[in-house]
């Protein structure tokens, strides 16, 4: 099994809809999580951190279920601009800061 | 201006030679890492240094070697025994603490001719 496994996509979806991104992960002393942004041919960069309680920026909302060991995206209002891979990075609590990255989900949202 | 600088951007290298691609950060991070990422896939770790003179394999090490001689500076060697190196290699340093978060470089794209 994975450490960090997501759906690959690719979700196609029109503007101003709502999508959800799930990811799971295995190690259950797992400590930090975020979510990053890739678009095409660059380098991924922050979109947010993802805290026990939940946390939302925007039109993004970013959950945390320890029980069930996975972290959601929601986007809401889909811009055309959203388009672009998302990242799901765990750090585990083992002492090293092995940052570990899921593979990614692309979205693609349409007009 | 703090960050992280890979270069080259782009570089063309012959079957059986040896490239060492180069990372350097000025924002004062213990934490470095060199991920490798194939069209369409994510990333897969090859090397992470947490501290100076320091290193672990990551889940994809063979055909790769590092160092990391200066807290600045964590360059990855790509060596002949990489059988299929072409790809698009990411260099990322970690700020650990309150607000932990990980900065990544352009990226190299390496091609093999």
């Amino acid at each position: 099994r994975k450490e960090v496994e997501q759906d690959p996509g690719p979700f196609n979806v029109p503007e101003g809809a709502t999508v959800a991104f799930n990811c799971t992960y295995s190690n259950s002393a797992s400590q930090s999580f975020f979510w990053y942004r890739q678009d095409c041919r660059k380098e991924p960069k922050l979109l947010m951190s993802v805290y026990s309680s939940g946390n939302e920026d925007g039109r993004f909302t970013a959950q945390l279920n320890r029980a069930s060991q996975y972290i959601s995206l929601l986007i809401r209002d889909s811009k055309l601009s959203d388009s672009a891979t998302y990242l799901c990075v765990v750090i585990p609590n083992t002492g090293g800061f092995k940052t570990i990255f899921g593979a990614g989900t692309r979205l693609f949202v349409k007009a | 201006d703090g960050g992280i600088t890979q270069s080259p951007k782009y570089l063309f290298r012959k079957e059986g030679q040896n490239v060492t691609l180069s990372c350097e950060q000025n924002l004062n991070h213990d934490a470095m890492y060199w991920y490798r990422q194939d069209p369409g896939q994510g990333l897969r770790l090859i090397y992470y240094s947490q501290i100076v003179n320091d290193f672990q394999k990551g889940d994809i090490a063979e055909g790769y070697s590092v160092s990391r001689e200066k807290k600045e500076s964590f360059p990855l060697t790509v060596t002949s025994a990489q059988k299929n190196p072409t790809a698009f290699y990411l260099c990322a340093s970690l700020r650990q603490g309150r607000n932990t978060e990980a900065f990544f470089g352009q990226g190299t794209r390496l091609t093999v001719v």
